[in-house]
């Protein structure tokens, strides 16, 4: 089985300030895969990146940067400089090779005030 | 173009209408996926086709069928429906199935409410 917890269900905070959005999951499998989607008031997921579980790296595009942890099984999401824009419901989703199955965390709703 | 369009973007259904959601994509992809969203809750998944063929239904009761006509449609039909049914209802599509290191595209949803 495979679980995902987001523990901070709202987040609000002032433009410009960099804000963290942690993602932990668990899985017994050695081979996954760690998803982020944003979900803007529209209502449409809006996909922001895909990692394997054998990358390490950390990466970075534009004011978002994300910190895989495989040790301590994070995926954490850091948004630098936030803005306005920026506020929406963000999930963190596992899935396991085969699974065919794209399993959402709870979602954090972040908002940015001016 | 990385498009996932559905129609209509708001239902509003009586519980012995029938009403089918539309849901088309032309990225090639062979994978399409019904979801269902409640307010403030993450999105539940509902149908898995891969080319074309169902395969996982998470025990989503018979007032809810699926159709993949071809590889770029995908259809709910909905009969018979509950005012709890009430949701809105994300489609998406990726280049094969899910787990096989591809990311999923969704459409803006639709957004039903049954009477």
């Amino acid at each position: 089985a495979q679980k995902v917890t987001q523990a901070q269900t709202e987040i609000s905070v002032v433009e410009k300030e960099d804000v963290t959005l942690d993602c932990v999951y668990e899985t017994r499998d050695t081979t996954y895969y760690l998803f982020w989607y944003k979900q803007p008031p529209s209502g449409e997921l809006v996909f922001l990146i895909r990692r394997n579980s054998f990358d390490e790296q950390n990466e970075i595009s534009g004011r978002y940067s994300w910190n895989f942890q495989k040790s301590t099984s994070s995926f954490n999401f850091t948004i630098t400089a936030s803005q306005v824009v920026d506020s929406a419901v963000y999930f963190c989703a596992p899935i396991i090779q085969g699974a065919q199955k794209l399993v959402f965390g709870q979602g954090t709703r972040l908002t940015i005030n001016p | 173009d990385t498009e996932v369009t559905q129609t209509p973007k708001h239902l509003v259904m009586g519980m012995t209408n029938k009403k089918s959601l539309k849901c088309e994509q032309h990225m090639g992809h062979r994978a399409m996926y019904w979801y269902k969203q409640k307010a403030k809750k993450p999105p539940e998944l509902m149908f898995v086709y891969s080319y074309e063929k169902l395969s996982i239904n998470e025990s989503v009761p018979s007032r809810f069928s699926p159709e993949c006509p071809n590889s770029s449609l995908l259809n709910l039909h909905l009969h018979a429906l509950q005012p709890e049914d009430s949701a809105l209802y994300l489609c998406a599509s990726s280049q094969d199935r899910a787990g096989l290191n591809t990311e999923a595209f969704f459409g803006q949803g639709t957004r039903l409410t049954v009477v």
